[in-house]
């Protein structure tokens, strides 16, 4: 199947410093790519979606000035947390849909993220 | 949206089949279904996906019947290392879809 990376797997920061979460398709082009966070022994839950070259669309209750996504290229989108507080730790996970060279039917996901603010 | 209702848990025997059920009453036409599983502390892994009948790969079956409104995913010979959340979904490939997730099926395989 195809690879999705995510980088950092695990991240500790400081309350009220950014971090940023990079998501990479590493063998194919993802034109759309979605970001989700998960609580323990919860469901994911999704964050916004982003396409290339364009603004992402966040869902409901979720602070765009909060959870900077970027998603410059192909293959690469990233998130940002800036002002981290210790309710914002989670595991986040990205997601991408291929495009043009890959069935769009089918989302793969990246290994996800743990965010510990302390 | 296509929203997704599976039953919350399940357990099972080493040996046995699993099958799970998710419904989807308001799928779309071009709509397909993808189960996925997960395990703790890891991204959703791709098990199978399906539009309509039967699909069968290397680890599971897809049932999907004609009006769409359900599918079953089914686990030939379960192991412990099965044990994990399952979630199926739905969706197409409009660039504005949004997949959501449903609650997911912890399945819990016993020796």
């Amino acid at each position: 199947g195809a690879v999705v990376s995510q980088h950092p797997s695990r991240v500790i920061c400081k309350s009220g410093t950014s971090v940023k979460i990079e998501c990479r398709s590493l063998d194919f082009q993802a034109t759309t790519m979605f970001w989700y966070r998960q609580f323990p022994k919860q469901s994911l839950m999704l964050m916004a979606t982003s396409n290339e070259g364009s603004k992402a669309t966040y869902e409901q209750g979720v602070e765009k000035d909060k959870f900077l996504i970027n998603h410059a290229s192909l293959t690469l989108s990233t998130l940002t947390v800036t002002s981290a507080h210790p309710e914002d730790s989670s595991f986040y996970i990205c997601s991408a849909r291929g495009g043009r060279d890959r069935s769009g039917n089918t989302i793969y996901f990246g290994e996800g993220s743990w965010l510990t603010v302390v | 949206l296509a929203k997704t209702t599976q039953p919350i848990s399940m357990d099972s025997y080493e040996g046995q089949e699993v099958n799970i059920t998710c419904s989807h009453n308001n799928i779309a036409t071009n709509d397909y279904i993808t189960w996925y599983q997960q395990f703790p502390s890891q991204g959703p892994r791709f098990i199978i996906q399906g539009y309509k009948t039967k699909v069968t790969n290397e680890v599971a079956s897809l049932f999907i019947p004609a009006d769409r409104k359900s599918s079953t995913l089914s686990l030939p010979r379960v192991s412990l290392s099965d044990t994990a959340v399952y979630y199926c979904l739905v969706g197409g490939d409009s660039g504005t879809y949004k997949y959501i997730f449903g609650t997911g099926t912890r399945l819990k395989v016993l020796a």
